[in-house]
């Protein structure tokens, strides 16, 4: 399977744009780039996903480099309610082939 | 109501015994997995079932069991319960095959083996 890195942890402030990197140098031509997020207490909660164009939706928007080795997440203005752990998972995407999690990047926003 | 239940959300249980952690959902879907967290871990996959005829082993399987009982629920089991099975479990759902694989989650069950 192909592996993801992400940092272990980063801080924003409230209301500053934050920019979740992961890196996927494994990553095949049928693998799409996921993320999800766990709350607090929660399960966790699908984001958004993208195969090579960037992706805008309500929550965020996920830059995707050309060659497709890395990622980006995009908070355009993170709340206290964004502190979470972020996962970016790579999956084809309807396949018969579970999310691998790893260990994610813990996201803290400062008040 | 939440789409995706589980059963307990928390149990406390001692070395030996059976538990049964039950999940349920009413999202129509097809698809159902089990998962684990410990702490400051991410989630790692026990069984995973396709439909109801299909069940299929995940990374950690060793020591658990599941059951498939109708589409809409998905039970795990642990035969005989050690105290590094304590962990968050959680319960998620998909669709099936030509629909983007979505998972939705429960709220996870934390089980305590002493």
């Amino acid at each position: 399977d192909a592996k993801t890195t992400q940092p272990n942890s980063m801080e924003s402030n409230e209301e500053e744009p934050v920019h979740l990197p992961c890196n996927h140098s494994t990553i095949s031509g049928t693998d799409y780039i996921h993320w999800y997020r766990q709350l607090p207490s929660q399960g966790p909660e699908y984001v958004i996903h993208g195969l090579t164009s960037n992706v805008n939706n309500r929550m965020a928007s996920l830059a995707i480099a050309e060659d497709r080795k890395s990622s980006t997440l995009i908070l355009h203005r993170a709340t206290l309610r964004d502190a979470a752990v972020y996962y970016c998972i790579l999956t084809i995407l309807s396949g018969n082939t579970p999310l691998v999690f790893g260990k994610g990047t813990r996201l803290s926003v400062i008040a | 109501d939440a789409d995706v239940t589980q059963t307990p959300r928390n149990r406390i249980t001692k070395t030996g015994k059976r538990i049964m952690l039950e999940c349920s959902q009413t999202k129509g879907h097809d698809r159902m997995y089990w998962y684990r967290q410990d702490p400051g871990l991410g989630l790692r996959l026990i069984y995973y079932s396709f439909d109801v005829k299909d069940i299929n082993k995940g990374e950690i399987s060793d020591g658990y069991s599941v059951s498939r009982q109708a589409q809409a629920k998905f039970s795990l089991s642990l035969e005989s319960a050690i105290p590094n099975q304590t962990a968050l479990y959680f319960c998620a759902t998909s669709h099936g095959p030509g629909s983007y694989n979505e998972q939705f989650f429960g709220p996870g069950t934390r089980l305590t083996v002493l």
